[in-house]
């Protein structure tokens, strides 16, 4: 149950679109499209963005969108805006029917 | 409005123990899987355990296997975390998790409650 893969950090200017790539096995990310993310601000409840590789729930923004290669998930935010700045984790369902999370990305907004 | 609050944290000595409780509504709670996450100080999300929505089928990272329970009373819209042998690791806020999947939890995650905090210390 190793941590998938995350770029510690990543930034972009306003407008601008970045991508966040989250790298596992062919035993979780690879192996299933239960791939997620989540944007977590700090001292709050994180959130739910996409799901099922890339599925976005009602209400978030179409900005966001998730795709898959392989061993590796990427998800991608275009028109950058100051309130996407925030900690994105990704998340996998793994072979064990585990959950396994990534060690989170750091978002700034220049 | 889908709400969940966890209680049950608190401060405990290494190799106590702790139950926390999360209770939901809002939603039919029996038919979705639930989880636990937990973020310790400085740190990221780390999967912790998580159980079917009948709560016949429950599962753990191996970080806690062999010391920590889950299991959920539908009849009470409650998920609870039974944690024995507590470690320093462990100190962490505990967030308990609606699953959108129903069996098995598959990471989609799509309500969160504020968390827990737990301390493990002498």
């Amino acid at each position: 149950q190793s941590a998938l893969t995350q770029p510690a950090s990543v930034s972009g200017s306003p407008g601008q679109s970045i991508t966040i790539s989250c790298t596992g096995t062919s035993s979780d990310v690879g192996g299933y499209n239960y791939v997620s993310w989540f944007q977590h601000h700090p001292g709050k409840a994180p959130k739910l963005m996409i799901y099922d590789v890339n599925n976005r729930p009602s209400g978030v923004s179409n900005r966001l969108s998730g795709s898959k290669s392989g061993n590796t998930a990427s998800l991608t935010i275009s028109g950058l805006q100051a309130e996407d700045e925030a900690d994105y984790y990704c998340s996998s369902y793994t072979s064990g029917s585990t959950v396994v999370f990534g060690g989170g990305t750091k978002l700034t907004v220049l | 409005e889908v709400q969940l609050l966890e209680s049950g944290g608190g401060l405990v000595q290494p190799g106590g123990s702790l139950r926390l409780s999360c209770t939901a509504s809002g939603f039919t709670f029996s038919n979705y899987a639930m989880s636990w996450v937990r973020q310790a100080p400085g740190k990221g999300l780390e999967w912790v355990s998580g159980i079917s929505g009948s709560g016949g089928s429950t599962y753990y990272a191996d970080s806690v296997k062999g010391r920590f329970t889950i299991s959920r009373d539908n009849s009470k819209k409650t998920l609870y975390l039974q944690m024995d042998s507590l470690r320093a690791e462990d100190t962490a806020l505990y967030h308990c998790a609606k699953d959108r999947a129903t069996v098995t939890p598959r990471s989609s995650l799509d309500y969160w409650g504020q968390g827990t905090l737990v301390t493990v210390s002498p």
